[in-house]
């Protein structure tokens, strides 16, 4: 148990769906993170939101839009997704985005786009 | 790219110790080197980090060459709980911080 909690653990949705991820963390931390973890490929940074703002973006589809109402919620909202899309989505936290702090990972979603 | 350079997998016998070594040529004086792992079915686990001094904690030891330039993540006593993808990263103090992972090496733990 890290502290940070991720739900559904498991979905499947439809190319015309629109579904959410949530993610909390009970940790008091300030920044929140989603990555996607694929197949055979390493995890990719997607968003990170610092201080409730978002810092990072890494050149992810608009299909993909993150919500962060406060510190220790990160939502992803998803929306006519592609098959390629399916993964393990995977949110963390850390005290703040500074490096000198390590991050702690939810248990994932895993994402199977039909 | 990755900047970070590890092997793709290791083999160890358990309650053996296990040296996991990391390539950073590049790194930059104020780049942080950070470990995690990640067991199967699960989300990555921070193991250690460190910048400059050697680091312990309950979990592994971080041993990083004098330049810099390479890292070690020694565990101790292996056990086969340890078996999963270590995964060695840079984190960089400076706003263009890029939290890059590469492959990591798949560590097997051998009964």
């Amino acid at each position: 148990e890290t502290g940070v909690t991720q739900t559904p653990r498991h979905l499947v949705m439809g190319m015309t769906n629109k579904k959410s991820l949530k993610c909390e963390q009970h940790l008091g931390h300030n920044a929140m993170y989603w990555y996607k973890q694929s197949a055979k490929k390493p995890l990719e940074l997607m968003f990170v939101y610092n201080f409730k703002e978002q810092t990072e973006n890494n050149s992810v589809p608009s299909r993909f839009s993150p919500e962060c109402p406060n510190s220790s919620h990160l939502f992803l909202h998803l929306h006519t997704l592609q098959p390629e899309d399916s993964a393990l989505y995977l949110c963390a936290s850390s005290q703040t985005y500074e490096s000198s702090y390590e991050q702690y990972f939810g248990p994932g979603t895993r994402l199977t786009v039909t | 790219d990755a900047k970070t350079t590890q092997p793709n997998s290791m083999e160890s016998n358990e309650e053996e110790p296990v040296h996991l070594p990391c390539n950073h040529s590049t790194i930059s004086g104020t780049d942080y080197i950070h470990w995690y792992r990640q067991l199967p079915s699960q989300g990555p686990e921070y193991v250690i980090h460190g910048l400059t001094s050697n680091v312990n904690n309950r979990m592994a030891s971080l041993a990083i060459a004098e330049d810099r330039k390479s890292s070690t993540l020694i565990l101790h006593r292996a056990t086969l709980r340890d078996a999963a993808v270590y995964y060695c990263i840079l984190r960089d103090v400076g706003r263009d911080d890029k939290i890059i992972f590469g492959k990591g090496t798949r560590l097997h733990i051998l009964p």
